[in-house]
């Protein structure tokens, strides 16, 4: 069964702690995506990744930060320089073509920080 | 720079009565729209996008490039309808990161 695999599904650290989303892919997609869902601000883009070993900062990059070792795998690391870091955590991933095909989405990861 | 904008956070509508979520743009060059629903409980999935020129469980969307406006429409609203939708913006064809909207819930009552 194909699709998009993030885990935990619920995350609860410390604050100072680092703390690291996964997030899987069998779709054999090139570009994987990292958003971060607020309640009244929607989908904000962190990181994405075109092809393994490339990733560039999305608009709110700070305080996070990824890898691309593998081309399933693009896990996230919230570290504890992110100021919020208490959010759902979305994870995409799509086929690199002409026609802009569309996002597959992951059902997300809720991490709270106390 | 791109950007997408959703007036409404909520819109609230009878069932059988007609909706109109709006979706407006800012993009230079030419934009590639879509509409995504996440359904309660379920993961956030593509309703529609703007070059396919489909209807979607009953859904369009036509791209104004006037008005830059990609609002989300249907005759009829059902229940089972209820959900949030978010509308995108990606700059063109390739590889190109998506930009969100900041999401409108729909909620049709009985």
């Amino acid at each position: 069964d194909g699709g998009i695999t993030q885990s935990p599904k619920y995350l609860f650290r410390k604050e100072g702690q680092n703390v690291t989303l996964s997030c899987e892919q069998n779709l054999n997609h090139d570009a994987m995506y990292w958003y971060r869902q607020d309640p009244g601000q929607g989908l904000r883009l962190i990181y994405y990744s075109q092809i393994v070993n490339d990733f560039q900062k999305g608009d709110i990059a700070e305080g996070y930060s990824v890898s691309r070792e593998k081309k399933e795998s693009f896990p996230l690391t919230v570290t504890s320089a992110q100021k919020n870091p208490t959010a759902f955590y979305l994870c995409a991933s799509k086929v690199v073509d002409r026609d802009n095909s569309p996002l597959h989405f992951g059902n997300g990861t809720r991490l709270t920080v106390t | 720079a791109q950007r997408v904008t959703q007036p409404e956070k909520l819109l609230s509508v009878f069932k059988g009565a007609p909706v109109e979520l709006k979706c407006n743009y800012s993009y230079s060059g030419s934009p590639e729209l879509f509409w995504y629903v996440q359904y309660s409980r379920q993961r956030l999935q593509l309703l529609l996008r703007h070059i396919s020129r489909e209807s979607i469980k009953g859904f369009t969307a036509d791209l104004n490039k006037g008005e830059t406006s990609f609002h989300l429409k249907k005759p009829f609203a059902q229940e089972e309808d209820s959900a949030m939708y978010y509308c995108a913006l990606s700059g063109g064809t390739g590889f190109q990161k998506l930009v969100f909207g900041t999401g409108t819930r729909l909620l049709v009552s009985p």
